[in-house]
């Protein structure tokens, strides 16, 4: 079965740094999203991405958080200047449809981001 | 406000045991979607289920069945003969149909381990 890959599986960065956390979702899927989670805590939803432009985003999503496809197949999350309350497993997601419609959100393995 | 509660934190069974999830939800929608994930210990998250608020017919896939009842707002998830590979965090998630397609609202998990 296609699968979402995330890459790296584990990043560590210093605070204040720039990190970004990439995705490489279903090929033939149009609808992108990102999700955290922090540690012993629910998955929360951060911002969906549709046609080349965020769809929608949650109060955590602010201008520290930026997200882009740079081509036809990455679809990536950047911190601009982490914060140590930025810790947390990453899930980018990915949906043929508009996700609670008609499909199913398929969710990558997750980037664990460990900032210090 | 939508809101999704799993009042169990952890669970633990032997094999071969029954076990029951519970979850709870909030939404002032008429329409609405509620899903459940799998978290197993490698991290991802793996779809298991997705239900409209139309269709409060029970559902049975293998070992699992799922229990809608609007009357108390309550989506259950039930694992038959649990098996050691049943271990794993377990997601009950909420979303409405409108402008928060892809959005879910995720409970904090239900920790289940079965023992073998």
């Amino acid at each position: 079965e296609p699968e979402v890959t995330q890459t790296p599986s584990h990043q560590v960065t210093q605070m204040g740094q720039e990190v970004i956390l990439r995705c490489v979702p279903i090929s033939n899927h149009l609808y992108f999203y990102w999700y955290r989670q922090i540690l012993g805590q629910k998955v929360e939803f951060l911002v969906s991405f549709y046609n080349n432009e965020i769809s929608e985003k949650s109060e955590i999503f602010d201008d520290q958080f930026s997200v882009e496809r740079p081509d036809g197949s990455n679809f990536t999350l950047k911190i601009r200047s982490t914060k140590l309350e930025d810790s947390a497993m990453y899930f980018c997601a990915s949906s043929k449809l508009q996700g609670s419609t008609n499909e199913k959100l398929f969710f990558g393995s997750g980037t664990q981001l460990s900032v210090l | 406000a939508q809101k999704v509660t799993q009042a169990q934190t952890e669970i633990s069974v032997v094999e071969k045991e029954d076990v029951t999830l519970d979850c709870v939800y909030e939404t002032r929608d008429t329409t609405y979607y509620l899903f459940w994930y799998k978290q197993p210990p490698s991290g991802e998250l793996v779809f298991l289920i997705r239900r409209n608020s139309f269709d409060e017919q029970n559902e049975i896939s293998g070992r699992y069945s799922w229990n809608f009842q609007k009357s108390t707002s309550s989506f259950n998830f039930t694992i038959t003969a649990s098996q050691v590979v049943d271990s794993a965090v377990y997601f009950c998630a909420l979303s409405n149909y409108g402008g928060s397609q892809g959005n879910l609202i995720f409970g904090k998990g239900t920790k289940l381990s079965v023992k073998p």
